[in-house]
């Protein structure tokens, strides 16, 4: 069935510098791919998504990469702040008529150090 | 504050009762979606539903049903209830069936069995 990867778990950076995280899937008709940024007490939201047809997209310092023939994607976020330490999740997911499951990755804690 | 309200935030109740989580989407969305998250888990996707359909299933147990009433509000009812049931569960809502937006997330209702 569909699956996420995601990795790393754990991430811990010094502020100023920059974090990557990756995540791969499965199935090969996932078309949106978004990224999750979850608080402590709070609910995910979402915080920058690229869709199937884009290799990259850019917001501020956050920015999504999508290699469809392998299959991954990407976020980097650039000059990290402390507020950056949360926990990420990407999802992968397609708009067919079949099913309809929005998969998430199994997170990775992001720690930024002052 | 993301539209979408669930509830009770806290609730903690003994193995082999059964309780009822309810989530009220943002005004105009038509998809809700139930998540598990365990304790240092990611996002366990259990079900969607658009507009009082049922459209996706999950990991879920049999032992857990929901349903989204012509309101569109949603709850999730979990029976039989395990230790490992102790989670956090989440509701998110979209306008779009599809899968290819931006989901909602609620706060979470934080379920604690002993």
């Amino acid at each position: 069935g569909e699956n996420v990867e995601q990795h790393p778990s754990t991430l811990s950076v010094q502020e100023g510098d920059s974090a990557v995280i990756k995540c791969t899937y499965s199935d090969s008709a996932s078309n949106y791919f978004p990224w999750y940024k979850q608080e402590l007490g709070k609910g995910p939201q979402l915080i920058i998504d690229i869709r199937s047809n884009v290799g990259e997209k850019k917001d501020q310092r956050i920015a999504v990469t999508l290699n469809k023939t392998a299959k991954h994607f990407s976020l980097h976020i650039t000059e990290t702040q402390p507020e950056d330490s949360a926990v990420y999740f990407c999802a992968a997911s397609k708009g067919t008529s079949g099913t309809y499951k929005y998969i998430f990755g199994t997170g990775t804690r992001l720690k930024v150090l002052a | 504050d993301s539209g979408v309200t669930q509830t009770p935030k806290h609730l903690i109740t003994a193995t082999g009762q059964r309780v009822t989580l309810r989530c009220s989407p943002r005004s105009g969305d038509l998809s809700v979606y139930w998540y598990q998250q365990s304790l240092d888990q990611g996002l366990q996707f259990l079900i969607q539903y658009y507009n009082g359909e049922e459209r996706a299933k999950g990991n879920i147990l049999e032992r857990f049903s929901a349903q989204q009433f012509p309101d569109l509000h949603s709850e999730l009812n979990l029976s039989s209830l395990e230790l490992g049931d102790s989670a956090l569960y989440f509701c998110a809502s979209s306008m779009s069936g599809w899968n290819t937006g931006e989901l909602f997330f609620g706060e979470g209702s934080r379920l604690t069995v002993l």
